[in-house]
């Protein structure tokens, strides 16, 4: 079966700060891994996945995201964080079928 | 990119009527649509997976009589909520997928339902 992890519920950091979003998965086969954020109120946005190739995938809006395999591990990461990336972060894995599963997500605040 | 709409974005109705929300890809032709649940400060769950043509998938312990979806056609999909009661006041969240490529899911942007 498969699962996606987000193991901290808040995140804060500083204007200008590198900023990590953590997430572990377990998956059977190969990982399709994404990650989505949602502002307040609304839909979830694409950011970035990874499917195959480069370990380091590039995003939206300067997020970047690091595939360990052997760590099962797709940590968000973005060199300086911007008050406007304040929102809510998932984490999703996409199983054979095509059906994608979420984790509990992660409060990202930017302080000016 | 393929965008997904939602109407209405938020709606405030009685107890005991019935709310009919409606998902849209606008610039895609979508055979699966997805109906997500989001409660506050959590992760979205599944509701069911809509299929043009046939009947929905529903999730284990979500009542198909109450949560009614249709997929009539390649760009529509909607949830009624029937008979809605106060606890069913949540957001919820459409998605289409594309069947070409990656056969990504694209989100609406949710329909805040609030029961009084």
């Amino acid at each position: 079966a498969q699962s996606v992890a987000q193991p901290e519920d808040q995140v804060n950091v500083a204007e200008g700060n590198p900023l990590t979003v953590k997430c572990t998965y377990s998956v059977s086969g190969n990982p399709y891994l994404f990650w989505y954020v949602q502002y307040p109120n609304r839909g979830l946005q694409f950011l970035l996945k990874y499917i195959t190739g480069d370990n380091l995938v590039k995003g939206s809006y300067g997020f970047e995201a690091e595939f360990n395999k052997s760590q099962t591990s797709f940590h968000l990461k973005k060199p300086s964080a911007l008050v406007s990336d304040s929102a809510l972060y998932f984490c999703a894995v996409r199983d054979i079928g095509g059906n994608l599963f979420f984790g509990t997500g992660t409060r990202l605040t930017v302080i000016p | 990119g393929a965008v997904v709409s939602q109407h209405p974005s938020w709606v405030i109705c009685k107890s005991g009527t019935s709310v009919k929300i409606e998902c849209r890809s606008l610039d895609f032709q979508a055979t699966t649509m997805f109906w997500y649940r989001q409660f506050p400060k959590q992760s979205l769950m599944l509701m069911a997976t809509s299929n043009e043509g046939s009947k929905a998938t529903y999730e284990q312990g979500v009542e198909k009589d109450k949560f009614l979806i249709n997929h009539a056609s390649l760009t529509l999909s909607t949830l009624t909520v029937t008979s809605a009661h106060p606890e069913d006041s949540s957001f919820y969240i459409c998605s289409a997928r594309l069947e070409t490529g990656g056969r990504e899911q694209f989100f609406g942007p949710g329909t805040r339902l609030t029961v009084l």
